[in-house]
């Protein structure tokens, strides 16, 4: 069962530009994680934003996040070649005791330089 | 600093084979987690465990077993392995002090089943 759908499936902007994807969720949940993925590799965890909480910054990104809509958003701002990737938004649904996450199906990034 | 290994980076199988996926953690982490990943599905969880020979079935668990024997490894079994098991697999740990509900992970294992 696929929890969070991602928002748009690719995107492509220039270097220095900034970069917004978009999560939606249908249960209720404690939190939300961005994780990022480079070709072929595994995830690494970004930024985790809980129910309570309506905005979070970590460096350059910036994660929204609406429980009223079931929905959160996660922007890079100046993008770099780097920030290249696949971005996945995980969610821990109403049951939460054994860090179980459920991941949307991502949106890969590109960058050009 | 914290590491996911997982014991192959590509494998390549034939269809019938018992395949072993090997994980192991440093973190002392209570959780592991397999899932699998494939083109336009994202990441799936096969099984998961929140204890040493605890095991809890995630969303596709048919045609895979686990064994958590030690707290740092989880293995994944794929018991006869089938074309369709051709992925890329995943395992994941969580449970550090302050931040339990964040996930690490390995650089994952291409499998190629023929």
């Amino acid at each position: 069962s696929q929890q969070g759908e991602e928002d748009p499936q690719a995107l492509s902007i220039q270097e220095g530009e900034n970069a917004t994807m978009n999560c939606s969720y249908k249960t209720s949940i404690n939190n939300l994680q961005w994780y990022r993925q480079n070709s072929g590799r595994g995830l690494v965890h970004l930024i985790l934003i809980r129910s309570n909480e309506r905005e979070k910054h970590s460096g350059r990104l910036r994660v929204t996040l609406d429980t009223s809509k079931k929905s959160s958003s996660l922007l890079i701002t100046a993008s770099r070649a780097a920030d290249t990737a696949s971005y996945f938004c995980a969610t821990d649904g109403p049951s939460s005791n054994t860090g179980k996450l459920i991941f949307g199906q991502g949106t890969t990034l590109q960058v050009k330089p | 600093d914290v590491k996911v290994t997982q014991s192959s980076r590509y494998l390549v199988k034939r269809t019938g084979e018992k395949v072993f996926l090997e994980c192991v953690q440093d973190m002392d982490h209570e959780n592991m987690f397999w899932y699998r990943q494939d083109p336009g599905l994202g990441l799936r969880l096969i099984y998961f465990s929140y204890d040493v020979k605890m095991k809890e079935k995630g969303d596709i668990p048919e045609g895979y077993s686990v064994s958590r024997e030690k707290k740092e490894r989880f293995s994944l079994i794929l018991e006869s392995a089938s074309t369709n098991q051709t992925s890329m697999y995943l395992c994941a740990s969580s449970g550090a002090e302050g931040s339990r509900e964040k996930l690490f992970f390995g650089s994952g294992t291409q499998l190629s089943v023929l």
